[in-house]
């Protein structure tokens, strides 16, 4: 498809599992985003890659968290030892080199 | 303090209505600002991105930033119900795009 695909749109696990979601932004875009947003509020910024390297982890909320885009196209991003709080709706971008960022519809993650 | 502040709403319109959404941010580094509309259950989609103070129009929809006060506002003509959304408003720094800082979003309902 022409848009930013995410996969798996919902799942639903159990405490201390492992997880992981996987992007698959427009073809040709350089730049890869993951953002987490919770119930009623904005999205968060999680981690930015520029081709295959994390320029910027700033926004992963611990070492559970890990994001990996190995060939600078499709990325995972991955959730260790999973947590009640982890709960939410994490949505990928990508864009050109510097330009609007093109969301895709969300993977909703729920944790029992 | 959050770097950008919405209120969350539900703001509830008739058909017709102009309506008026407004952002306040902290962060003077900052110096692009956008207008995100997000459906249910949908990713983030660009409405219009601003650089400068002042007005910039797009057909039913006028974004505004006064950098002096730190204020941005959206606002929409002859809303529709199809406008009915949540609005976010966020700020990036010198390259538009890059990783953005959301507001909480603000839950808009144009009923006929």
């Amino acid at each position: 498809g022409a848009g930013v695909s995410q996969t798996p749109s919902n799942k639903v696990t159990e405490k201390g599992k492992y997880v992981e979601l996987r992007c698959d932004p427009i073809s040709g875009h350089t730049a890869l985003y993951w953002y987490r947003q919770s119930l009623g509020q904005g999205p968060e910024f999680l981690i930015y890659f520029q081709g295959t390297g994390a320029a910027d982890d700033s926004g992963l909320p611990n070492d559970r968290f890990f994001a990996v885009r190995p060939e600078g196209s499709v990325s995972t991003l991955k959730i260790q030892r999973t947590e009640r709080g982890d709960s939410a709706v994490y949505l990928c971008a990508s864009s050109p080199q510097t330009g609007e960022l093109f969301f895709g519809e969300g993977s909703r993650l729920t944790v029992l | 303090q959050k770097e950008v502040e919405q209120d969350p709403g539900p703001l509830s319109v008739p058909e017709g209505a102009i309506v008026s959404l407004n952002c306040t941010y902290s962060n003077s580094a900052f110096q692009y600002f956008m207008w995100y509309r997000q459906y249910s259950r949908k990713g983030p989609e660009l409405l219009m991105y601003t650089y400068s103070s002042g007005n910039k129009e797009d057909g039913r929809f006028t974004a505004q930033v006064d950098k002096s006060s730190k204020y941005i506002s959206l606002f929409i003509r002859d809303s529709q119900p199809s406008d009915s959304a949540t609005y976010l408003c966020a700020k990036t720094g010198w390259v538009a795009g890059n990783m953005l800082t959301f507001g909480g979003g603000t839950r808009l309902m144009v009923k006929p």
